[in-house]
């Protein structure tokens, strides 16, 4: 497709299980983001790809949460261990270069019972 | 760290009035962008700007950024129930080589017909 793919579009889990989310990027993206949001508030920074350096992590909120990305391109952001306050919508956005915007896909909404 | 105050937090005004959302913040952006959210969707963009002092219009949305590019305001003329939706503005910002952003924490907006 021509845009962000996120899957799933909803999760439903119970406390203390894990969980993966999936980020497709715009084919061509250098750089990946993942954000959380909360309750239609602002987006929280999580984890940021570049390319092929190092992530910048500096966003994640505990040992439990790790993100990947394979080959430059798929993303996926797993949560180890999930507890209630995980409960958000969680977005990924991908973007050519640093003179270009951020594109966003439309989320995951993880809901921990 | 780097905080970027969005105000008002809610608003609902009647179709045709006239409103203004700001973002403040006291750190320098190298640009700010503002998007529009609806339920169940990711952000998208309306606009980037980039030089201090620079205004943009789409359509009836005006778009500033401060002089000093630490601000940003979004004046919406004569407003439509289609503008519904959470906005958000973020700020971008380049750090030990990371191209990073700070989100507003979201001006949600209702237009009553």
């Amino acid at each position: 497709g021509a845009g962000v793919s996120q899957s799933p579009s909803n999760k439903v889990t119970e406390k203390g299980k894990d969980v993966e989310l999936r980020c497709d990027p715009i084919s061509g993206h250098t750089a990946l983001y993942w954000y959380r949001q909360s309750l239609g508030q602002g987006l929280e920074f999580l984890i940021y790809f570049q390319g092929n350096s190092a992530p910048d992590k500096s966003g994640l909120p505990s040992d439990r949460f790790s993100a990947e990305r394979t080959g430059g391109s798929v993303s996926t952001l797993t949560i180890q261990r999930t507890q209630q306050e995980d409960s958000a919508v969680y977005l990924c956005a991908s973007r050519a270069d640093s003179n270009q915007p951020q594109h966003f896909g439309d989320g995951t909404r993880l809901s921990i019972l | 760290t780097q905080l970027l105050e969005q105000s008002p937090q809610f608003l609902s005004i009647q179709e045709g009035e006239n409103l203004t959302v700001y973002c403040n913040s006291s750190s320098v952006f190298s640009s700010l962008q503002w998007y529009r959210q609806e339920p169940g969707e990711g952000p998208v963009l309306l606009v980037t700007v980039v030089t201090g002092g620079e205004v943009k219009k789409l359509k009836r949305l005006t778009f500033q950024f401060g002089d000093a590019r630490k601000d940003s305001s979004l004046h919406i003329t004569a407003a439509q129930p289609g503008d519904t939706g959470l906005y958000l503005c973020a700020g971008a910002f380049t750090t030990s080589g990371t191209y990073k952003y700070i989100f507003g924490t979201g001006t949600r907006l209702k237009v009553l017909a």
